[in-house]
């Protein structure tokens, strides 16, 4: 099946500073990867996605990149803010049938404290 | 809010007994997901509906087990608890498994916590 790796596991920079979080997968069909913030007691929260169709989407300050090559996509956040603290999770699947249909497999999560 | 709602917020419960968790999809959302969270094993798919089929199962143990019904609303039964079954559950729901309209959003979560 799928396997998902996140790194680092905890980032902290400073309010203004940019951040990055990156992922790989184990699974070429997986096509779909999406990125869900996840506050403290709070539900998974989607932020961004992309399709194995695109190299790269942008909304604000929030982009993602995808390698289909090397397997793997990345997280990137400008002009980061405290409210960006949070726990952020990468996920795969793939939309194209079989058993993993649907079904996402999660990094680890990656810890992001921003120090106003 | 993503329209997702799911009940209880909190069950405190005793090992050895049965608990039903509920999930309300969005509007228009014919594919639920179950995932549970916990401390060691982050978050981990656990079984997908669509249109009140069972599409995929994964790491679910057999105490447990789920259905989709006519009105789209899914149950997660968790029999035979464990203290390690105490975890943050969480109900998705998205249009269609697949294709362009797959994205899942989350609802709030059941806490369970197994004593």
């Amino acid at each position: 099946g799928e396997n998902v790796e996140q790194h680092p596991s905890t980032l902290s920079v400073q309010e203004g500073d940019s951040a990055v979080i990156k992922c790989t997968y184990s699974d070429s069909a997986s096509n779909y990867f999406p990125w869900y913030k996840q506050e403290l007691g709070k539900r998974p929260q989607l932020i961004i996605d992309i399709r194995s169709n695109v190299g790269e989407k942008k909304d604000q300050r929030i982009a993602v990149t995808l390698n289909k090559t090397a397997k793997h996509f990345s997280l990137h956040i400008t002009e980061t803010q405290p409210e960006d603290s949070a726990v952020y999770f990468c996920a795969a699947t793939t939309n194209a049938g079989g058993t993993s249909y649907g079904k996402l497999t999660f990094g680890q999560g990656t810890i992001l404290t921003v120090h106003p | 809010d993503s329209g997702v709602t799911q009940t209880p917020k909190h069950l405190i419960t005793a090992t050895g007994q049965r608990v039903t968790l509920r999930c309300s999809p969005r509007s228009g959302d014919l594919s639920v997901y179950w995932y549970q969270q916990s401390l060691d094993q982050g978050l981990q798919f656990l079984i997908q509906y669509y249109n009140g089929e069972e599409r995929a199962k994964g790491n679910i143990l057999e105490r447990f087990s789920a259905q989709q019904f006519p009105d789209l609303h899914s149950e997660l039964n968790l029999s035979s608890l464990e203290l390690g079954d105490s975890a943050l559950y969480f109900c998705a729901s998205s249009v269609e498994p697949g294709g362009a309209l797959n994205e899942q959003f989350f609802g709030p979560g059941t806490r369970l916590t197994v004593l």
